[in-house]
């Protein structure tokens, strides 16, 4: 899988979009951007994930720059609930073959009042 | 609908003791997946499922831990001889072909 790059932590005041990078320069032709986060004391939540062209659900957004070698999540109101941590993760989408996650450290979200 | 549900979500054990953690997948998903996170750690792959056979083990830190599932649905990731660096939250994943790993909330497991 290629290797992901996120900040370590980021701030973001309630009801403003949160913008959440992610650099991923080796990047395969078939692997996906995962982007999942997980809020303290619970289980990885999936929220989106993208091949090459932007995705939007009831969740957010994935913006996927053209060479792939980046993205960004957008959570476009951020609230309180929103407070966690991020994960971008690069992968092949999951067949019969089976392929674990690797989370890495991941962006500390603090959303703020 | 459902989504994966693990149990029990908290199991405290005396070292030496075996424990027997389980997962309930969602519906139909054929793959399945354990995990575990120790405190302030990222996630650590343990084994896979495809239906009832696991073709990946790769990560089962030692041979008192072991895993099975029946009926390509429930899993249970038993641990023998518990030691307290057992100690971590244990995460269940399904999915289906090509969509994502859906978790369940984990089993934190405290060995004294």
């Amino acid at each position: 899988d290629a290797k992901t790059t996120q900040p370590t932590s980021m701030d973001c005041a309630e009801g403003r979009a949160a913008n959440l990078p992610c650099n991923h320069s080796t990047i395969s032709g078939n692997e996906y951007v995962y982007w999942y986060r997980q809020i303290h004391s619970q289980g990885p939540q999936y929220i989106i994930h993208g091949l090459k062209n932007n995705e939007t659900n009831e969740m957010a957004s994935l913006i996927i720059t053209e060479d792939r070698k980046s993205s960004t999540l957008i959570l476009p109101h951020a609230t309180l609930r929103d407070t966690a941590v991020y994960y971008c993760i690069v992968r092949v989408a999951d067949s019969n073959s089976g392929y674990a996650l690797n989370f890495g450290k991941g962006t500390s979200l603090l959303v703020t009042p | 609908g459902a989504g994966v549900s693990q149990s029990p979500s908290n199991k405290v054990t005396e070292k030496g003791k075996d424990v027997e953690l389980r997962c309930d997948p969602i519906s139909g998903h054929t793959a399945l997946y354990w995990y575990r996170q120790s405190l302030g750690q990222g996630l650590e792959f343990l084994i896979y499922f495809q239906g009832n056979s696991a073709p990946d083990k790769s990560g089962l830190p030692s041979d008192r831990f072991s895993a099975e599932r029946t009926g390509g649905s429930v899993s249970t990731l038993t641990i023998q001889r518990t030691q307290q660096e057992d100690s971590a939250v244990y995460l269940c994943a399904s999915t289906n072909n090509y969509q994502p790993q859906h978790f369940g909330d984990g089993t934190r497991l405290s060995i004294l």
